[in-house]
């Protein structure tokens, strides 16, 4: 099984900011990775699908990179409704998701 | 209004089973592939199942097979988890979600319920 891991597992950081989070898998999926966004009490929402298309109605603000192993998920001016937590998910074969990294206001 | 409602859920003890319902309506329900996702309280996201649209493949995450069954009807519109044998570590919230197929390895889920919570507990 492909193992998906995210870092950080948590994040502090204030509106404006320019926030990365990491996922690695532990084999090449190629760019077979989505980001999905959860608030709290709220179900998951698709951010971004083979790894850099941002899903329609999504925030330019929002995009996604990588290949192979290791991708990104940028958030390039954090705004308060973006304070969540973030899922990556492999489509190379069974959808895993990552662990989670939280992201909260500093 | 695309929607997809979860129902069936509630406390049950160990050992025991229930039958979780999702109502789709507001798109094709017979186009997606559809899945369970469970999340236990306090944790991340976990992948359970998923069926194809006519549904002849069925897959399961390996900690629920043998145990659980994934089912549909289109004409009702409506996908099933069947959960027997339950154990306290089944405890969560269980989403249904719609799968978007672009192609084999490029596929994403584009509609989530709101979920029914799970409790196996004595």
């Amino acid at each position: 099984d492909i193992q998906m891991t995210q870092s950080p597992s948590s994040l502090s950081a204030s509106v404006g900011d320019r926030v990365t989070i990491t996922c690695r898998a532990s084999q090449s999926i190629n760019n077979y990775l989505n980001w999905y966004q959860q608030r709290p009490g709220k179900a998951p929402k698709l951010l971004i699908y083979a790894a850099s298309s941002l899903q329609s109605g999504v925030p330019s603000r929002f995009s996604g990179s990588g290949s192979g192993t290791d991708f990104t998920l940028t958030i390039s001016s954090l705004q308060p409704e973006d304070f969540a937590t973030y899922y990556c998910q492999q489509t190379y074969n069974t959808p895993y998701f990552g662990q989670g990294t939280k992201l909260e206001i500093k | 209004e695309v929607q997809l409602v979860e129902s069936g859920g509630g406390l049950v003890q160990p050992g025991g089973s229930l039958r979780l319902s999702c109502a789709a309506s507001g798109f094709t329900f017979s186009n997606y592939w559809m899945n369970w996702v469970r999340q236990a309280p306090g944790k991340g996201l976990e992948w359970v199942a998923n069926i194809k649209q006519d549904g002849s493949e069925k897959y399961y995450v390996d900690s629920v097979k043998g145990r659980f069954t994934i089912s549909r009807d289109n004409a009702k519109k409506s996908l099933y988890l069947q959960m027997n044998s339950l154990r306290a570590e089944d405890t969560a919230v269980y989403y249904c979600a719609g799968q978007v197929v672009v192609s084999s390895t490029n596929w994403y889920f584009d509609l989530w319920g709101r979920g029914t919570l799970v409790t196996v507990s004595s």
